[in-house]
């Protein structure tokens, strides 16, 4: 297909561990990119992986990257309620355009 | 990364009426994006801003209705003009560096609702 597709909705609980997942559409795609929108707010980028590469870690957050069935996912260690937002997972199409193509969005819940 | 700063954070408009939006970078980047998210949606990229020529659009955007300037490294604008109901979304300006590796970073966007 042509979109980039994620699941609308997770909810966890706190401490728990979420994992938000995303299809993407172009195995030539160079970066793939995790966002965080809380409400109000702009997008912040939470975490990037270049394409060549499996897994990548940074403090709570983990994603991987299976490049064969285009899943891109984002695991996010010990859940707070601050990690409560909206997650959006977007694809850079090849060249030097720099075009990012995005998922819907996850909304995740954290509860108590 | 670069502190992005748009203006107005919000507005409410009458229809049939232009707005212009800026966004300031503090520091001078080399590429400039102008993203649309329509109420409950995710992000479409409505324009590439160009520094000293004119914007390149993604389909279903025209420069008539979506004008943009970026006269320098740090600043560009979006004119949203002639606006309907249809246009209520949130604008958002996105920079990214020099390199293939550089990421986007994104402004916290401008809330718009046309009445």
């Amino acid at each position: 297909g042509e979109d980039v597709e994620q699941s609308l909705f997770l909810s966890v609980r706190e401490g728990d561990s979420s994992v938000i997942n995303c299809t993407y559409t172009d195995s030539s795609s160079t970066y793939l990119y995790w966002y965080k929108q809380e409400p109000g707010a702009g997008l912040q980028l939470l975490t990037y992986i270049f394409s060549n590469m499996d897994m990548k870690q940074d403090q709570r957050l983990t994603v991987l990257l299976n490049k064969k069935d285009k899943h891109l996912s984002l695991r996010i260690a010990d859940t707070q309620t601050g990690d409560s937002a909206i997650y959006f997972c977007a694809e850079r199409k090849p060249g030097g355009y720099n075009k990012l193509i995005f998922g819907a969005g996850t909304r995740l819940a954290v509860h108590p | 990364s670069a502190v992005i700063s748009q203006k107005p954070s919000r507005d409410i408009c009458q229809r049939g009426t232009s707005l212009t939006i800026q966004c300031q970078v503090d520091s001078q980047v080399t590429m400039m994006f102008w993203y649309r998210q329509q109420p409950g949606q995710s992000l479409t990229l409505i324009a590439t801003a160009n520094q000293g020529s004119e914007a390149t659009y993604e389909s279903g955007f025209v420069i008539d209705k979506f004008p943009i300037s970026r006269p320098n490294l740090t600043f560009s604008t979006l004119t949203v003009s002639n606006m309907s109901p249809e246009d209520s979304s949130i604008y958002l300006c996105s920079v990214a560096g020099t390199g293939s590796d550089q990421p986007q970073h994104f402004g916290d966007g401008t809330r718009l609702s046309i009445l």
